[in-house]
């Protein structure tokens, strides 16, 4: 079975700081990786997703299959990046996806 | 933008009572989830539902969980009867098909409270 490991709960940083988040997976085929975003009071959305490979709010997120590894990262931390963020797997063949725990990002000004 | 919506947002229910949580997926949409998020823990998978049915479902979706698409835009979540453990986050999501390009719309989750 699939898991998502998201070591950390909190991450606190200063504005304009780099920020990494990590995510590890275990996953024996090929799987598809998300990034999801929880504002404070706002509905879990999807920020960006690996097969794009694109660069949303300042954010990218490369999938490193050696390392099984889908950290997101930013070089400069603004405050309204605070939020709860959650790295997601789809297992190959499946539509459903698996949701690691979650980080609370603080940017503080 | 069409969105997920789910109501109520938050439902207080006695240990033991029955308590439907309701949603209305986007309308072109045809896989509906809900998952749930106990308070401090991640987000866990209950059940996905395609063509009025159940297409898959987690070991945590036991006999006293039910799902229903009753009226062709409600899809809803019924907990038979309530425990204390049942305290948690409910959200329900939709997507348009299952490619690999698809994205889960969420609502913005019902808080369910077990006295």
């Amino acid at each position: 079975a699939q898991r998502v490991t998201q070591p950390e709960k909190l991450l606190s940083v200063f504005k304009g700081a780099p920020v990494e988040l990590k995510c590890n997976y275990s996953y024996s085929g090929s799987p598809e990786l998300f990034w999801y975003v929880q504002y404070s009071r706002q509905r879990l959305q999807l920020l960006l997703r690996h097969i794009s490979r694109e660069s949303i709010k300042g954010f990218t997120a490369d999938l490193n299959k050696g390392e099984t590894s889908f950290h997101l990262k930013k070089p400069f931390a603004q405050e309204e990046d605070s939020a709860m963020y959650y790295c997601a797997l789809r297992p190959g063949g499946s539509y459903i996806p698996t949701f690691g725990r979650g980080t609370s990002l603080i940017v503080h000004p | 933008e069409p969105e997920v919506t789910q109501t109520p947002s938050h439902q207080v229910t006695q240990m033991g009572q029955e308590v439907i949580l309701r949603c209305v997926p986007i309308s072109n949409h045809l896989y509906f989830y809900w998952y749930r998020q106990i308070l401090g823990q991640k987000v866990e998978f209950l059940v996905s539902f395609y063509n009025n049915e159940i297409s898959e479902k987690s070991e945590i979706f036991d006999d006293q969980f039910s799902v229903e698409r009753p009226d062709g835009s409600n899809f809803t979540l019924k907990i038979r009867s309530t425990k204390l453990e049942d305290s948690a986050m409910y959200f329900c999501a939709s997507s348009g098909d299952r490619g690999p390009n698809t994205e889960a719309f969420f609502g913005q989750g019902t808080r369910l409270t077990v006295v």
